[in-house]
């Protein structure tokens, strides 16, 4: 079945650092592709999304570009805050399927000032 | 007020009791999920409603029922608990357009203790 492997964590940044944490996924068909956040104490929230090959999601200064030939889609960011940290989780969805989501174990991320 | 709301928001219990967890949203959804998230693990669908009358195992349904008393309400029993099913639960709402483009709205969560 479609999963979705995110890299290890946790991760600990300082503040202006560089970010980039993995996701790769198995699918069939064309899967959507998305970046949940979870900040401490609350529930998931949609961070970004590509819906088809080489779509770029962006928001809130993060991207992440749809790789189909690798099947990957990284989250990156130039320069991490404080507030940033949080546990952020790679899904994936199958338009054509039941539509239902297929998350990533998760990546801790902890930014230092 | 949250657009979806779980209670309890944090419970213990003991193994063998049979527990309830609620959600109801004002989102105007009619699509609702039960996940589960455990250190680790990521979330696993347990249940998801595309509406009142349709009703779907996720992966790890065993050990759970589900019932949908409204568009707005969507509740997961644990009939008798056990200690490995001490995780942090969530529901989460969408309706037929956002789902198509993986939008889900979750709720804070309800953390579940099985002792």
């Amino acid at each position: 079945g479609d999963s979705v492997t995110q890299m290890e964590g946790p991760v600990t940044l300082s503040e202006e650092a560089f970010l980039t944490i993995n996701c790769t996924y198995t699918a069939t068909g064309y899967p959507s592709l998305f970046w949940y956040v979870q900040y401490p104490g609350e529930g998931l929230q949609l961070l970004l999304k590509a819906t088809k090959a080489d779509d770029k999601g962006s928001n809130k200064g993060f991207e992440a570009t749809y790789r189909k030939e690798t099947t990957s889609f990284h989250l990156e960011k130039g320069s991490v805050q404080v507030s940033d940290s949080a546990v952020y989780f790679c899904a994936l969805s199958d338009p054509g399927g039941a539509q239902k989501l297929v998350f990533g174990q998760g990546t801790r991320l902890t930014i230092n000032p | 007020d949250a657009d979806v709301t779980q209670t309890p928001r944090n419970r213990i219990t003991k193994t063998g009791k049979r527990i309830m967890l609620e959600c109801s949203q004002t989102k105007g959804h009619d699509r609702m999920y039960w996940y589960r998230q455990d250190p680790g693990l990521g979330l696993q669908l347990i249940y998801y409603s595309f509406d009142v009358k349709d009703i779907n195992k996720g992966e790890i349904s065993d050990g759970y029922s589900v019932s949908r008393q409204a568009q707005a309400k969507f509740s997961l029993s644990l009939e008798s608990a056990i200690p490995n099913q001490t995780a942090l639960y969530f529901c989460a709402t969408s309706d037929s357009t956002r789902t198509a483009h993986g939008e889900l709205f979750f709720g804070e969560g309800s953390r579940l203790t099985v002792l």
